[in-house]
């Protein structure tokens, strides 16, 4: 693994399935971060980890879960998917620093219908 | 609120220099970030700003002014593969990046 991996690619999901996005990076990076990209509205936060063990909302944590049970992985959870949550969703981790910067995974784009 | 500002798309022809602007509104600043982002890829990292002035890099250089709240990025001698949306990115008090909408670049032969 080299950076940050992310599945699936893409998935296509009724509406109130639960569904889990998954993220891995192997850099041993502290913060990790889930955005959701919709156009014209740009890069928008979910949900964040400083480091592993602790988690905090962003600008649009709801209908969203995420757990850091480790250092590597952040997984993004969808209780009970609904239309709105059509996206394109993108994990990202950073390194140390606060201003460190902000690597991002190659993306999932989620369709429900 | 915060806020940041990037014109939505801009058009360039190929060998040209283009600047691309960036206002921001911030709760506390500590640094602007500019990403490149092809069309159905993740977002790659092109350069930070935290102090004003110039920074440069090959052919892509960034400037920052914090008293205006302003910065640009400055594509010279461009290429059909600089077609990209170009994000700018703010960090606020909390080192939380606020992002704008980006601006969809688009080269003409």
């Amino acid at each position: 693994i080299a950076g940050i991996t992310q599945a699936p690619t893409s998935q296509i999901l009724a509406a109130g399935r639960r569904m889990t996005l998954r993220c891995t990076q192997d850099m041993r990076h502290n913060a990790m971060y889930w955005y959701r990209q919709d156009l014209g509205l740009g890069l928008r936060l979910i949900h964040y980890s400083n480091t592993a063990g602790t988690t905090g909302k962003g600008e649009v944590p709801d209908g969203y879960s995420v757990s850091r049970a480790n250092t590597d992985d952040f997984p993004l959870t969808l209780a009970s998917a609904v239309p709105s949550q059509t996206s394109v969703y993108f994990c990202a981790s950073r390194g140390t620093a606060h201003t460190d910067t902000q690597y991002f995974g190659p993306g999932t784009r989620l369709t429900v219908l | 609120g915060q806020n940041i500002d990037q014109p939505t798309e801009m058009t360039a022809t190929e060998g040209a220099i283009v600047q691309i602007n960036c206002t921001y509104q911030t709760s506390g600043f500590n640094g602007l970030f500019w990403y490149q982002q092809h069309a159905g890829e993740a977002p790659t990292f092109l350069s930070y700003n935290v102090l004003d002035g110039l920074e440069e890099k090959g052919r892509f250089s960034s400037f920052l002014s914090r008293s205006k709240g302003y910065s640009y990025l400055l594509l010279k001698e461009l290429q059909m593969k600089d077609s990209a949306s170009y994000l700018c990115a703010a960090y606020d008090s909390n080192y939380q990046l606020i992002w704008g909408a980006g601006t969809k670049l688009i080269i003409k032969p």
